[in-house]
Formats: structure tokens, C-alpha cells, sequence
């Protein structure tokens, strides 16, 4: 089996700042996604990648960023934090593109003061 | 958008009932709806999945109806245990012939609690 893991657990950031939260997965998994959970409007796709320096950019990509510099990671970066944003972020991963199952991580919790 | 809907917004059953979870989608090219099942403070994990060619899948006690005419689906939890308490997620893609990739797209999630 595998793990995905994501850091920092929780975020507290200030307006306006840029932040990054980090994952790493060892399933060896090709595709890599970010995902917004907000509450009552399920999961949001951000970003995803399909390979080694590759990105795709999801419904949701104004005012984020994203890094695949190794398989193993995938890095998004919020360039500019809102204030009062609340949210999870989820990282997930899968071995191909379609119809296989995806495995997340357990979320990084954003709060902006 | 919404492309794929979810209801109720939450569900509270007594111990040993049948749990049923409804899921619409709007977008006909649709062919592969898995139900993820999220626990608090941790990721979503796939719990069953159905293709559009069937109309009914089982695993345990948990079973996916599908009506590929209305655009509906439902998972019904046979049984309800407390530890079922949990948010699920319906979620759909489209295998395009063109490209391997296809993007899952989620509902909004119901949220069940099983009361003992």
C-alpha cells in the first residue's frame, strides 16, 4: 500500500499573503490533483498533473499556482490569500487517467485572519 | 455549474435502516460514478463505483441503482450501522476516445448520520 501526505495539517495565514501547501505520495502514481472542499459545495478540482513537470489547470485555478518537479510531489501555492477564506484542500493521486480510483490525502485546513 | 447534484444535503437514520442517497447529472456523456465515503479530519476514499452499461452494482451492503434515461443514481446503505456516519460524495466522469484523461467531477456531498 501507499500513503499521500500533505503539510502542514493546518494554515493560518494573513490577507494577502502568499502560502504553499505541499504533498508527497509513494504509490508511484502518475496523476496528481488539488482539490478545494468547501462547505456544501463538495469537492473542486484546482489543479492537476499527469506527469513529471506537467500541469492542468482545473475549474478553480484563479489565484493559485502550482509545482510537479518530481512524480512523487505537487506543491499549490496561494498567491494571494482572502480574508476570512476557510477551507480544506485535498490532495489526491491515481496510477492512470481514467476510471481508476483516486487516493487522498488528509487535507490541509486553511484559515486566513 | 453543477453538473452533478445531491440530495438530501443530509440524512439522519435510525440503526438498521436503509439509507438512501440520491445523485443526478446533467452531462450525457458520462459513463463511470463512483461514491466516495469521507470520515471527519480524513480524505474521501472510493466505497463503490458503477459504469453506465450497468444498472445495479453490490458490495455488502451497500448498492448503487442506476437509471441511465432519467440521468439518476442512488447508493442505499442496508442496515445502517453508526459507523457509517459520514459525508458521501457522487461523483461522475466521461471516458473521451480522443484522450486517456478524464476529470471526475463532485456533487456537493450528503452528510449521514446513523443514530443508534
Amino acid at each position: 500500500g501507499g500513503i499521500i501526505t500533505q503539510t502542514p495539517k493546518f494554515l493560518i495565514g494573513q490577507e494577502g499573503q502568499k502560502l504553499t501547501l505541499k504533498c508527497q505520495q509513494n504509490f508511484n502514481h502518475d496523476t496528481m490533483y488539488w482539490y478545494r472542499q468547501d462547505s456544501g459545495k463538495g469537492l473542486r478540482l484546482i489543479y492537476y498533473s499527469i506527469t513529471e513537470n506537467d500541469l492542468q489547470k482545473g475549474d478553480l485555478s484563479e489565484g493559485y499556482d502550482a509545482s510537479r518537479e518530481k512524480k512523487s510531489s505537487f506543491s499549490l501555492t496561494v498567491t494571494s490569500a482572502q480574508k476570512n477564506e476557510m477551507a480544506v484542500f485535498l490532495c489526491a493521486s491515481r496510477r492512470g487517467f481514467s476510471n481508476e480510483r483516486l487516493f487522498f490525502g488528509h487535507g490541509t485546513k486553511l484559515s486566513v485572519l | 455549474q453543477q453538473q452533478v447534484r445531491q440530495s438530501p444535503q443530509s440524512l439522519t437514520v435510525w440503526e438498521g435502516e436503509t439509507a438512501i442517497l440520491n445523485c443526478s447529472y446533467e452531462n450525457s456523456a458520462f459513463d463511470y460514478f463512483p461514491w466516495y465515503q469521507q470520515f471527519p479530519g480524513e480524505g474521501p476514499a472510493l466505497l463503490i463505483s458503477i459504469l453506465s452499461v450497468s444498472d445495479k452494482k453490490e458490495d455488502g451492503r451497500f448498492t448503487i441503482f442506476f437509471n441511465k434515461r432519467e440521468k439518476k443514481l442512488s447508493l442505499h446503505i442496508a442496515d445502517s450501522q453508526p459507523g457509517d456516519s459520514a459525508t458521501y460524495f457522487c461523483a461522475a466522469s466521461a471516458h473521451i476516445a480522443s484522450s486517456s484523461f478524464s476529470k471526475l467531477v463532485f456533487g456537493q456531498g450528503t452528510s449521514l448520520s446513523v443514530v443508534p
